[in-house]
């Protein structure tokens, strides 16, 4: 079975610091990786994802297939970058759904 | 293009009734996603339908819940005989018939309070 783990309720830093929220999985093939954002008030959205190897909003993500992680990082934390991030899990069979960790709150603070 | 909408955006229903939530996917998008997310917890998977068919309920519990996607019209989620438990945040999501899996579109949640 799949799974995605979150270790990280609440993430407190301040503006400018670098930023990690962790991310780590179980999956027995090649899975897909991706980070989702929900801003306050706003709807969940895709923030990026490991295949297409972008930075977004100055948020990098690599896929550490030895150590199954995905961890999402920032050098230089923002303001505007407070929200619950959610990395979440596609498998390689065709199957569509997504399978998603319990979420990381990032509060930066100024 | 307006998004996914997703109403009632919040649904109080008395223990024993019955809970419709409606999905209307972005234009264009054949395929529609429903999850549930209980407080503290993420995003599970319901179930991933087409138009008038289900492809995959395995994330569907398998009393009282049901749910389609009709050649006209939204999406529904039907929730029967409600109970605490059900209360819950309900999202959709759809993307487009082509093979671009990851691009799921969400909508911003019915959230039902089960009294």
């Amino acid at each position: 079975a799949q799974r995605v783990t979150q270790p990280e309720k609440l993430l407190s830093v301040f503006k400018g610091a670098p930023v990690e929220l962790k991310c780590n999985y179980s999956y027995s093939g090649s899975p897909e990786l991706f980070w989702y954002v929900q801003y306050s008030r706003q709807r969940l959205q895709l923030l990026l994802r490991h295949i297409s190897r972008e930075s977004i909003k100055g948020f990098t993500a690599d896929l550490n297939k030895g150590e199954t992680s995905f961890h999402l990082k920032k050098p230089f934390a923002q303001e505007e970058d407070s929200a619950m991030y959610y990395c979440a899990l596609s498998s390689d069979t065709g199957r569509r759904a997504l399978t998603f960790g319990s979420g990381t709150r990032l509060q930066v603070q100024p | 293009n307006a998004g996914v909408m997703q109403n009632p955006r919040h649904l109080v229903r008395r223990r024993g009734q019955e809970a419709r939530l409606r999905c209307s996917p972005m234009k264009g998008h054949s395929h529609v996603y429903w999850y549930r997310q209980l407080p503290e917890e993420g995003l599970k998977f319901m179930v991933y339908l087409q138009k008038e068919n289900i492809i995959d309920e395995s994330g569907m519990p398998k009393e009282r819940f049901s749910a389609e996607f009709p050649k006209e019209g939204p999406s529904i989620l039907r929730i029967q005989q409600v109970v605490r438990g059900d209360s819950a945040a309900y999202f959709c999501a759809s993307s487009p018939p082509v093979r671009s899996f990851y691009e799921q579109y969400f909508g911003p949640g019915t959230r039902l309070t089960v009294t």
